[in-house]
Parts: C-alpha cells; structure tokens; sequence
C-alpha cells in the first residue's frame, strides 16, 4: 500500500524556522513528483510546493517563496521541507501528497495524514 | 494565483444528485484538462475523487463524476448517501507550474 508519513511539526515562534519530513513506502519513490499541501485550522487546503523526480525543478506558492525550500532524498525514500522565517498566518496542518506521474503537472494522488505547524509567540 | 471559486455549501436527501461547480480562469481550469476532485472527511486526509476532469480512480464509485466548460469545472454527486457528507474541493494546475485549489465545499446529507 502506498503510504507517506510526515513528521517534523511542531510550535515554533514567528520568524523561526522548522523542518518538516515525510517518509514514503508502498511505491518507487524517484519516479513520482509530490507536493506539500497545507490546510490551515478550520480553513480550506492551499498549494505549498512542488519537487519533480531527481529534484529537477522546484515550485512554489506565492506565499511561501524564498521562505522554504523543498528537497527530497531518493534513496532514503524522504521528502523535506524546510521552513524559515514562519509567519502566523503559515500554522496549519502540512501534507505530503504524491503525484500520480513524474511531472509537476501530474495530479495529486495519494496524502498522507499531515503534520501540524502552529507558529505562536 | 487567486483561488478556484466554489459555493461554500450544497446540500441533498439520500438518493438525489447534486452538482458543485468550480470557476477558475483561462490560466487555469480554462487552460488545461487537469482538474481534480478531493474528498474529505472531518480529521482525514483528503481523498481523490475525480482526476483530469472525468477520470475516476480505480476504487471510486461510479456515482461521481465530473465535467468541464471553459472555466468552470463541475462536480456531481449521485444516487447520494450519508457516507458522501463531508468537504469537497476542486483544483487545477495552473499557466506558471503550480496548483491552485477552490475554497472548498460542505455537502450535506439531509
């Protein structure tokens, strides 16, 4: 079965920084773009970022550009998102969700349950 | 990149149909045959429902299905059952390479 596990969230103050994983089992991995997704308490989901295969291009939200980063290792199965200079408004619940194929464009199949950021003083 | 628009709630008896809409733009749903469906319960992970404007996933029952003309993307629901109660959202990639999602639906089964 196709699985991804994300850990990493926790409390964080503005303007620190956190690094979010996830963990994916159940599919060939290097052959999958995937994307982080977050839903922010109560509110509807918004993109984040995107990594196609080998890391040969990276996307990003508006909202979060040249604030995280995005990287993936594929021979430990792991996706990464670092996150900096976190704002309030960047709390929420974070998913790692594969691509159906190896292009940014591939649509979003499988989520796994989410980590929760909460940026508070 | 605003948001897809969708009505805030739609609602059904059990056995009725319902369709949900979801306008974008020509950057977007008008430009590419990439929208999709999620399904999510409350606390869950969303699930997909419908991919590249009428494809259904293996495992997804054939009361969904979905449709596009110009820029707006629909989704219908049915033969409706209390298990379809629960959030839908829409989304498309989008003319600069990210994706873009619609503010999100509550169906409920009445």
């Amino acid at each position: 079965d196709v699985q991804l596990v994300e850990s990493g969230g926790g409390l964080v103050q503005p303007g620190g920084s956190l690094r979010l994983s996830c963990s994916v089992s159940g599919f060939s991995f290097s052959a999958y773009a995937v994307h982080w997704v977050r839903q922010a308490p109560g509110k509807g989901l918004e993109y984040v970022s995107t990594m196609n295969v080998n890391g040969g291009g990276t996307y990003f939200a508006d909202s979060v550009r040249g604030r995280f980063s995005i990287s993936r290792d594929n021979s430990k199965n792991m996706l990464n998102l670092q996150m900096s200079s976190l704002r309030l408004e960047d709390t929420a619940v974070y998913y790692c969700v594969k691509g159906a194929g190896p292009t940014r464009s591939s649509y979003l199949d499988y989520w796994g349950r989410g980590t929760l950021v909460t940026v508070s003083s | 990149q605003s948001a897809l628009t969708q009505p805030a709630s739609v609602s059904g008896s059990p056995g009725q149909s319902i369709t949900i809409s979801c306008t974008g733009t020509t950057s977007d749903v008008g430009l590419y045959d990439s929208v999709s469906w999620y399904q999510q319960h409350p606390g869950k992970a969303p699930k997909v429902v419908i991919s590249a404007v009428s494809n259904r996933p293996s495992g997804v029952s054939n009361r969904f299905s979905g449709s596009k003309s110009g820029n707006t993307a629909s989704l219908t629901i049915s033969g409706l059952q209390a298990e379809d109660e629960a959030d839908y959202y829409c989304s498309s990639y989008t003319s600069i390479s990210t994706w873009v999602f619609g503010g999100g639906t509550r169906l409920t089964v009445l």
